[in-house]
């Protein structure tokens, strides 16, 4: 039991559609960030939010943003989507910055996405 | 981007023997984590190591940091059926991400 939960477990979409993925983190834990993993992939990093504000962004592109909010639940956003967006959506807590301070994430068990 | 490759892919063994896989990147890396991954499930911490040439054990788990800092090897002795999954490696480069390989399937037969 890691602390992090996240909803929808299951999602179908239609390309063009927007989604919204949400995460409830444990309290106290500032650090927020999002991982995309295809199938038969490890996880890939798409941003990390820090006490509500985007604090490092990997390499997707805008249609994907995300919200943090005070009472350590966070979102994930993605508009316009493409059949390549199915994959399991991960988020990750830590109470600071995370890795960057080689603090331990507790990751969620992931929304799984469909996009038909 | 930057990339951890992650060998073997898969593995088929027989429950009792000892495993072993590993990591290397082009790249230095300052942290090096070893992931276990079960169906349906996120990732989950077995293993950080911290510093090159670090050797660190887990119970049945035992990881090491390359001296160069570009690579990293899990060992898993005496298999049970549990440790049945996907096991990812990752490494920092002092950034917020976290970069994953590609991930080792362990089967292991009874």
């Amino acid at each position: 039991e890691t602390g992090v939960t996240q909803s929808p477990t299951h999602l179908i979409k239609t390309r063009g559609q927007q989604v919204t993925l949400r995460c409830s983190s444990q309290s106290g834990h500032n650090t927020v960030s999002w991982y995309q993993q295809a199938l038969g992939q490890g996880p890939q990093f798409i941003f990390q939010y820090y006490r509500e504000e985007e604090n490092g962004r990997g390499n997707f592109p805008p249609r994907f943003s995300g919200l943090q909010f005070p009472n350590y639940s966070s979102e994930l956003n993605v508009n316009a989507l493409e059949l390549d967006d199915s994959a399991l959506y991960l988020c990750a807590s830590s109470i600071h910055l995370g890795v960057a301070t080689n603090e331990k994430l507790f990751f969620g068990s992931g929304t799984q996405l469909s996009v038909l | 981007g930057q990339q951890l490759n992650q060998s073997p892919q898969s593995m088929f063994i027989q429950e009792g023997e000892d495993v072993s896989m590993n990591c290397t990147s082009s790249s230095i890396f300052n942290t090096w984590l070893w992931y276990k991954q079960d169906p349906g499930e996120g990732p989950v911490l077995l293993i950080a190591l911290y510093k090159a040439g670090e050797l660190t054990s887990n119970g049945r788990l035992t990881a090491q940091f390359g001296i160069t800092r570009k690579d990293s090897f899990l060992n898993i002795s005496a298999s049970i059926p549990s440790d049945v999954g996907i096991y990812f490696c990752a490494g920092t480069q002092g950034a917020q991400k976290l970069v994953f390989g590609q991930g080792t399937r362990l089967t292991i037969n009874p």
